[in-house]
C-alpha cells in the first residue's frame, strides 16, 4: 500500500497568513493526488484534483502543487471559513490510501 | 447538480451486519464509480471498496474483503454497502462519495459526496 504522511498534523496560524500543508507519498504516484477539506461535523469536499486543479466552486487562494512524492496545499490568505481538516488522498493504485489530516486553526 | 443521500443512522450488536443505501440524484448514476469511506470517530478516512454501477463488479480494500459487499441498482440509483461480522472497532461515519471515472478501478477523486451515516457497533 501507498503510505500518505501529512505534515503538520495542526497548525494554527492568523487571518490573512499564508498557510503550505506537505504531503509525501511513499511510492512515486506522478499527479494522482486528491485534496480535500473536511469542517467539523461534516462531509469532505473536495479542494484539489490531479494535484492542482481547483475543484469546483473552490476560491482562488486554494492551490496544489508538486509531483511524484511531494505535494503541496497552500491557502494564500487565511480566512475564517476556512478553519477545518485536511486530507490528501493519492488514486494511483489501489488500495486509495487518506494522509492523516492537518488541523487548521486561527490563532 | 448531483446529490448523494443516505440511509439514517444504525446500531448494532457486536458480530451482526450493516447495510447502509446511497441514493443518487442530479446526474447520470450507473456511468460512474460509487466509492465507499469510513470515519472512526476522531481519526481520519479510510477507503473500503467501489463499484461502477453499469459494470456491476465491486472492488474491495484488503482490509475489509470478506466482510464487505458492495452492491448498486441502476433502477433506482441507489448503491449499498453491507458490513458483517461488525466489532466496537467499525464504529464509524460511513460515507458514499461518487468518483467521476468510468475505469473499473474505481480510481479518482470523490467529488461528490453523501451526507454520512453513522454506525454504532455496541453490545
Amino acid at each position: 500500500d501507498i503510505q500518505m504522511t501529512q505534515s503538520p498534523s495542526s497548525l494554527s496560524a492568523s487571518v490573512g497568513d499564508r498557510v503550505t500543508i506537505t504531503c509525501q507519498a511513499s511510492l512515486d504516484i506522478s499527479n494522482s493526488l486528491n485534496w480535500y477539506q473536511q469542517k467539523s461535523g461534516k462531509a469532505p469536499k473536495l479542494l484539489i484534483y490531479d494535484a492542482s486543479n481547483l475543484g469546483t466552486g473552490v476560491p482562488s487562494r486554494f492551490s496544489g502543487g508538486g509531483s511524484g512524492t511531494h505535494f503541496t496545499l497552500t491557502i494564500s490568505s487565511l480566512q475564517p471559513e476556512d478553519i477545518a481538516t485536511y486530507y490528501c488522498q493519492q488514486y494511483e493504485s489501489l488500495p486509495l490510501t487518506f494522509g492523516g489530516g492537518t488541523k487548521v486553526e486561527i490563532k | 447538480q448531483v446529490q448523494l443521500v443516505q440511509s439514517g443512522a444504525e446500531v448494532r450488536k457486536p458480530g451482526s451486519s450493516v447495510k447502509v443505501s446511497c441514493k443518487a440524484s442530479g446526474g447520470t448514476f450507473s456511468s460512474y464509480a460509487v466509492g465507499w469511506v469510513r470515519q472512526a470517530p476522531g481519526q481520519g478516512l479510510e477507503w473500503m471498496g467501489g463499484i461502477i454501477p453499469v459494470f456491476g463488479t465491486a472492488i474491495y480494500a484488503q482490509e475489509f474483503q470478506g466482510r464487505v459487499t458492495i452492491t448498486a441498482d441502476e433502477s433506482t440509483g441507489t448503491a449499498y454497502m453491507e458490513l458483517s461480522s461488525l466489532r466496537s472497532q467499525d464504529t464509524a461515519v460511513y460515507y458514499c462519495a461518487r468518483v467521476p471515472t468510468r475505469s473499473p478501478t474505481v480510481r479518482g477523486q470523490f467529488d461528490y459526496w453523501g451526507q454520512g451515516t453513522l454506525v454504532t457497533v455496541s453490545s
